[in-house]
């Protein structure tokens, strides 16, 4: 059974410009999950799609948004970069929303110049 | 006000010993699911053990054991047998079931386990 996969696997980007991500979940999932992981930060969550809602959202501003198809896959988008938008992104998946189990992707690597 | 904190940056062990990771956390709420992950030099989160907080019995998956107190908010875990591939960052991750926190895991900082030949 395939995990998550994520692309690209890394992003070089200018400040200013935008970002976008890509997550595919494992195959039932249909709930994806996007934190952040910065150096000095720690993990943080972003936001959680579930059957294409957006169900709950950390305390990120709204240049941070996404969207999850109905293949269940998910997009995050990252307007307006700043240099401390440079992280890695990690996408992860669980069964559901009753489901509390999360199985990440490898991560995108972003790096805003 | 950090909700999961993990007093250890980093634990070294020998091939074959036992080492045990701490994690404290804080809430007032009395359903939530805990969990560890390991984070080894790929990057690649994988999870590792989860507890959840109504069930009394500690988790055991393999070589990986917990040690959850409730009352005390503590959940440690044991690595026993160690072997080279556990070397990773382990991450504590908290969960509450309330609708404002309901998906969001909260981590911990990470303890650093290097387990030596």
């Amino acid at each position: 059974e395939a995990g998550v996969t994520q692309s690209p696997t890394h992003l070089i980007k200018t400040r200013g410009q935008q970002a976008t991500l890509r997550c595919s979940p494992i195959s039932g999932h249909t709930s994806v999950y996007w934190y952040q992981q910065a150096l000095g930060l720690g993990l943080q969550f972003l936001l959680w799609y579930d059957e294409g809602e957006e169900r709950n959202r950390g305390n990120f501003p709204p240049r941070f948004s996404g969207r999850q198809f109905p293949n269940y896959s998910s997009e995050l988008n990252v307007n307006a970069l700043e240099l401390e938008d440079s992280a890695l992104y990690l996408c992860a998946s669980s069964l559901g929303p009753d489901h509390y189990e999360q199985y990440f992707g490898p991560g995108t690597r972003l790096t805003v110049t | 006000a950090q909700t999961v904190t993990q007093s250890q940056p980093e634990m070294s062990v020998q091939e074959a010993e036992t080492v045990t990771l701490s994690c404290t956390y804080d809430t007032s709420e009395s359903n939530y699911y805990l969990f560890w992950y390991k984070q080894p030099p790929s990057r690649q989160m994988i999870l590792v053990i989860r507890q959840e907080a109504y069930k009394q019995q500690n988790a055991t998956e393999n070589r990986f054991s917990v040690n959850f107190q409730k009352a005390a908010k503590s959940f440690s875990l044991k690595i026993s047998d160690s072997q080279l591939g556990d070397t990773a960052m382990y991450f504590c991750a908290f969960m509450k079931l309330t609708t404002d926190s309901w998906g969001k895991l909260q981590f911990g900082a990470g303890t650093q386990v290097v387990v030596t030949p």
